[in-house]
């Protein structure tokens, strides 16, 4: 069983609207838990970095929420635009020496978003 | 622009050849990861070094090696070649080895095997 899963795996929306991505993990214990925005063909890019500390942070119209509690985070995104079509990572860093076969960077598979006109 | 570079940007090959992929990480970026992402997969972790040493291991066939020079840049080296092999390679770079920091990503490298 992977250990960040995320839901939906694909999604589609109208350009305007408000979604939610999710991504539940069993990673622990953990450093922090990191969303990433790919667009396709490119190199993943950084959206937010929260600690265990932390319950909230924002990037402009993308608020990821954590819950250390339940082990489940969220990726809302606000307004979308054509331009947040792309597919979101959760990424769950645990501690250096973790091991396994995904290093200490536990990557989920992705949600894909398309934000039609 | 991350300020990861890498090169070359696309790759076509045969089944059997080998190819070398080229990372520069971020200037003062100790620490570089390699990924393979096949066409609509997620991302997997191949390996990782830290300041020339390697720091961790993923699923790396065996036919594949790397290394991280004393300048910082790295490798990746991909022999015997296989239809399968076929997929973005990406390479990344933060400052830490060990809880890793902020990671930036380069563009890629398309590798297409015929």
């Amino acid at each position: 069983k992977n250990q960040v899963e995320q839901s939906p795996q694909s999604l589609i929306i109208l350009e305007g609207k408000n979604c939610t991505l999710q991504c539940n993990y069993t990673v622990s214990p953990f450093s922090n838990l990191r969303w990433y925005k790919q667009d396709t063909g490119r190199g993943p890019v950084s959206l937010t970095i929260m600690t265990f500390s932390e319950n909230t942070k924002s990037n402009g119209r993308y608020t990821a929420t954590l819950d250390a509690d339940t082990k489940q985070s969220s990726l809302h995104i606000t307004a979308s635009q054509l331009s947040d079509s792309a597919s979101y990572i959760c990424v769950v860093s645990a501690p250096w020496n973790y091991g396994g076969s995904q290093g200490n960077l536990i990557f989920g598979k992705g949600t894909k978003l398309s934000v039609k006109p | 622009d991350s300020g990861v570079t890498q090169t070359p940007k696309h790759l076509i090959t045969a089944t059997g050849q080998r190819v070398t992929l080229r990372c520069s990480p971020r200037s003062g970026d100790l620490s570089v990861y390699w990924y393979q992402q096949s066409l609509d997969q997620g991302l997997q972790f191949l390996i990782q070094y830290y300041n020339g040493e390697e720091r961790a291991k993923g699923n790396i066939l065996e036919r594949f090696s790397a290394q991280q020079f004393p300048d910082l840049h790295s490798e990746l080296n991909l022999s015997s070649l296989e239809l399968g092999d076929s997929a973005l390679y990406f390479c990344a770079s933060s400052t830490s080895g060990r809880n890793a920091g902020e990671l930036f990503f380069g563009e890629g490298s398309r590798l297409t095997v015929l």
